[in-house]
Parts: C-alpha cells; structure tokens; sequence
C-alpha cells in the first residue's frame, strides 16, 4: 500500500544542521510532487516546502528560506529536507506528504496542490 | 505567515450536524481547490476532503466539504464520538506560491 516513512529527526543545538529522509513506497515516486510540513507543539499544521515530481521546481515558506533546502532522489524513491541554521522555532514534528496527482487516459498526469497521503511524522527538537 | 480563517472550536451533539468553516482570499480559496484534514490527537494528519468537495474512498458520506467564492465548508452529518479530532483546511496561494493552512478547529462530541 501507498507508504510514506520519515526518519532523521533528533536533538540539534540551535545553528546546527540536520537532515530529514522521507521513504515512499506503494506508488509511482517519480510522478508525484512532494511536501514537507511541520506542526510545533501544540500548534496547527505549517507548510515548509513543495517540490516538483521532477525536481525542476522547489518552493518554500518564508520563515524556512535560505536556511532549508528540499530535495529527492527518484532513484532511492527518497525526499529530503536539509535543515541548516536551525533555530529553537524550528522545533515540530516534520511530516511529508504526497502532491495530489491523477493520472489522466493518455498516461500523463495531473497535478493539483493538496497533500493526500501522509507520513507519521519525525521529531525535531531545537535546544541549547 | 498569513493562514486561512477557522473557528478555533466546534461542538455537537451525537447525530447533530456541524460545520466548520475556512475563509480566505481571491489569491488562495477564490483560485484553488480547498483540502480538508483530520487530525486525532497524537497522530499524523489525514485526508478527508480533497479538491473541495471529494472524498477519498474509506471516509464516510457524513463528511462532506463545499466550496463558494473566497470560502470552504466542511460539513459533518450524524456526529459520532470518534469525529472527537482537530480539523484544518488548506489552500494553495497563488501570491505567496505557498500552501496556506487554516488555524484549525477542535471538534468536541458532547
């Protein structure tokens, strides 16, 4: 079945890096954008970065610019996100995320912008 | 980050219906598709209604969501204890080329 799997999270000084991996399986990694999003303690849903099923396109929020890039590996079926400069606001569960994708008749896709499948989520923790 | 509008709470009776809405703009609802989430407590988030009015195989017809103008609706039709969660909308923004989130609403089954 559809699957996505997150690792890589942990306790990080602020300024430190880290690096978050999200395993997809069940689909057709190759055809499908990605997400990551991030919920701190206690707090709603936040978005962080959108990347294209090819990679040609990478988009991110505000408060993450600069700082993190999103990246995959179609190969591994694999997406990742590079947390430089991490700050202790940076603190949530990091969840990837599937870009709502149909496959039209004549084998090629239509991508809308919504999420529709989820990973469980990793844990990263901020602190001095 | 500018978010999409939703009450902060909900509440209803068993076999009550409830809604729950999700205001935005021109830019993000106005131009978009609105998606809807479940999310109980301690776990991850989960689709409930995609493309503002569709619902994924497995959820059932008691929740259904609509879409008008600059706003989104979920609606949720013979309320049951487990319905007891966090919902969030979301929306592409076409100004910010970003995701937008809704505050989110905790639904209370009383």
């Amino acid at each position: 079945q559809v699957q996505l799997v997150e690792s890589g999270g942990g306790v990080v000084q602020p300024g430190r890096s880290l690096r978050l991996s999200c395993a997809a399986s069940g689909f057709t990694f190759s055809s499908y954008g990605m997400y990551w999003v991030r919920q701190a303690p206690g707090k709603g849903l936040d978005w962080v970065a959108l990347i294209w099923y090819d990679g040609s396109n990478k988009y991110y929020a505000d408060s993450v610019k600069g700082r993190f890039t999103i990246s995959r590996d179609n190969s591994k079926n694999t997406l990742y996100l590079q947390m430089n400069s991490l700050r202790v606001e940076d603190t949530a569960v990091y969840f990837c995320a599937r870009k709502d994708t149909v496959m039209l008749s004549t084998g090629s896709y239509y991508h809308y912008y919504g999420m529709d499948v989820w990973g469980q989520g990793t844990t990263v923790t901020v602190s001095s | 980050q500018s978010v999409l509008t939703q009450p902060p709470s909900a509440s209803g009776t068993p076999g009550q219906r409830v809604t729950i809405s999700c205001s935005g703009r021109s830019s993000n609802i106005g131009s978009n598709n609105v998606y809807w989430y479940q999310q109980l407590p301690g776990t991850a988030p989960k689709l409930l209604i995609y493309r503002s009015n569709q619902r994924p195989s497995g959820v059932p017809d008691r929740f259904s969501g609509s879409k008008s103008g600059t706003s989104g609706s979920l609606a949720i039709s013979g309320l049951r204890s487990e319905d007891e969660a966090d919902y969030y909308c979301a929306a592409w923004d076409d100004g910010l080329s970003g995701v937008l989130f809704g505050g989110g609403t905790k639904l209370t089954v009383l």
